[in-house]
């Protein structure tokens, strides 16, 4: 069975600091990763996604992840985080085929001091 | 594109009521609707999914009974949460997908109360 792992309950970063959140999956081929945004009391919202190819992947707010196959990770960079990211991340995998479930991590909740 | 709905964004309900959620997709044809549940400060588990003019596949140990959803038609999934308990009370969020895709759309999410 596939599993994400995050290992970061909660991180603190400074406006304008770089960021980075780590992820790693269990999976037995290579999974298709995604990085999701939830802002509180809100729905999810895409930040990027890997399926294959150049595995640095770039995405949404400046946003983008490095699909790393030998350590099992998905990390998300960000170089100068804004005030207005302090959110809840999210990593998730899903197996390859359409429509198969997405499985989450525990996410990380990110919080930005001016 | 690719927008999915939610309705009702909040809902209090009494204990032992009934309590429809409704997710919508709004401009593609969703063949395949997840539904998913959030503690709070938790992450989203699976409870179940749907596709199209089939029954839906639950997760072990969600109860269907219970939890009954519906997927009716291309746009339209229904969860209801049927004698409600306070511990139903939870975010429940539904995603869609449409044939041959692999990326998930995310409604907002529906905030249950029961009291």
């Amino acid at each position: 069975a596939q599993s994400v792992t995050q290992p970061d309950i909660h991180i603190t970063v400074s406006e304008g600091a770089s960021l980075e959140l780590r992820c790693n999956y269990s999976y037995g081929a290579t999974p298709y990763l995604f990085w999701y945004v939830q802002s509180p009391g809100q729905g999810l919202q895409l930040l990027l996604k890997y399926f294959s190819g150049d595995t640095l992947v770039q995405g949404i707010k400046g946003f983008e992840a490095e699909f790393k196959r030998s350590q099992s990770s998905f990390n998300l960079r960000k170089p100068s985080v804004h005030w207005s990211d302090a959110a809840e991340y999210f990593c998730a995998v899903q197996r390859g085929g359409t429509a198969s479930k997405l499985t989450f991590g525990t996410g990380t909740r990110l919080q930005v001091t001016l | 594109g690719a927008v999915v709905s939610q309705h009702p964004s909040r809902v209090i309900c009494k204990s032992g009521t009934s309590v429809k959620i409704e997710c919508r997709s709004l401009d593609f044809q969703a063949t395949t609707m997840f539904w998913y549940r959030q503690f709070p400060k938790k992450s989203l588990m699976l409870m179940a999914t749907s596709n199209e003019g089939s029954k839906a596949t639950y997760e072990q140990g969600v109860e269907k009974d219970k939890f009954l959803i519906n997927h009716a038609s291309l746009t339209l999934s229904t969860l209801t949460v049927t004698s409600a308990h306070p511990e139903d009370s939870s975010f429940y969020i539904c995603s869609a997908t449409s044939q041959g895709t692999y990326e998930q759309y995310f409604g907002p999410g529906t905030r249950l109360t029961v009291t």
